[in-house]
């Protein structure tokens, strides 16, 4: 059971947006940590997709963007394309375990 | 460039200790702020965080495997080693070495590849 919590599926038709949630509590998005998500492609390890809450790491296209308001956080894929085909992680700190937390995942499947 | 990349066992018997090695290169972990972290993926399930160590020697573990867990450091060789005691088939996972840089928030931008490591008698 995560301390994040993320939809477990998510799909849609190259070209379409889509939107993943990340909901969390007051003690770790509600307490002002900021959120980071992360792309992991089949069989490979995750990448740094957008980190403080709305930062791309260079060579990360402006297709994916991220949000934060009060104890969620959102990370949204317009324009979606096949190679975005993967698993999709948001990641916090929890002041109150004292760790670094990840969400369960969310698959992105393109139709 | 920062590479970093795991080595170790890929098979380990229940109760045995686990030593993993990250050897990393592109970044001094003599540098405030940063750190190298170790997080772990069981086969189909998410990631969970284990341990890190900052450039001060600062340690952080995880409080549900806190007292199974050793982090330690070799500045001159850049590397961080992870030791798991009391190894059980649920520690079968791929265990991933991360770059936490220099910043005020807390985050990953640099994974090695991942090794898996299978507990089985």
């Amino acid at each position: 059971q995560s301390v994040l919590t993320q939809p477990p599926s998510m799909s849609g038709a190259p070209g379409q947006r889509v939107t993943i949630s990340c909901t969390g509590s007051s003690s770790n998005i509600g307490a002002g940590y900021d959120v980071h998500w992360y792309q992991q492609l089949p069989g490979t390890a995750p990448k740094l997709l957008i980190y403080v809450n709305n930062n791309r790491p260079s060579g990360v296209p402006d297709r994916f963007s991220g949000s934060k308001s009060g104890t969620s956080a959102s990370l949204a894929i317009t324009g979606l394309q096949a190679e975005d085909e993967a698993d999709y992680y948001c990641q916090s700190y929890d002041r109150s375990l004292s760790t670094w937390v990840f969400g369960g995942g969310t698959k992105v499947t393109v139709l | 460039q920062i590479t970093l990349k795991e080595s170790g066992p890929t098979l380990v018997k229940p109760t045995q200790t686990l030593t993993l090695t990250c050897t990393f290169s592109g970044f001094s972990l003599n540098s405030p702020g940063v750190g190298v972290g170790w997080i772990r993926q069981p086969p189909g399930k998410a990631l969970e965080w284990l341990a890190l160590s900052y450039w001060d020697d600062d340690k952080r573990y995880s409080p549900s495997l806190k007292s199974r867990l050793t982090i330690t450091k070799d500045t001159s060789k850049n590397q961080v080693d992870l030791t798991l005691t009391n190894m059980d088939p649920v520690d079968t996972a791929t265990y991933f070495c991360t770059h936490r840089p220099q910043s005020t928030s807390y985050y990953f931008d640099f994974w090695g590849q991942g090794t898996l490591v299978t507990v089985s008698s």
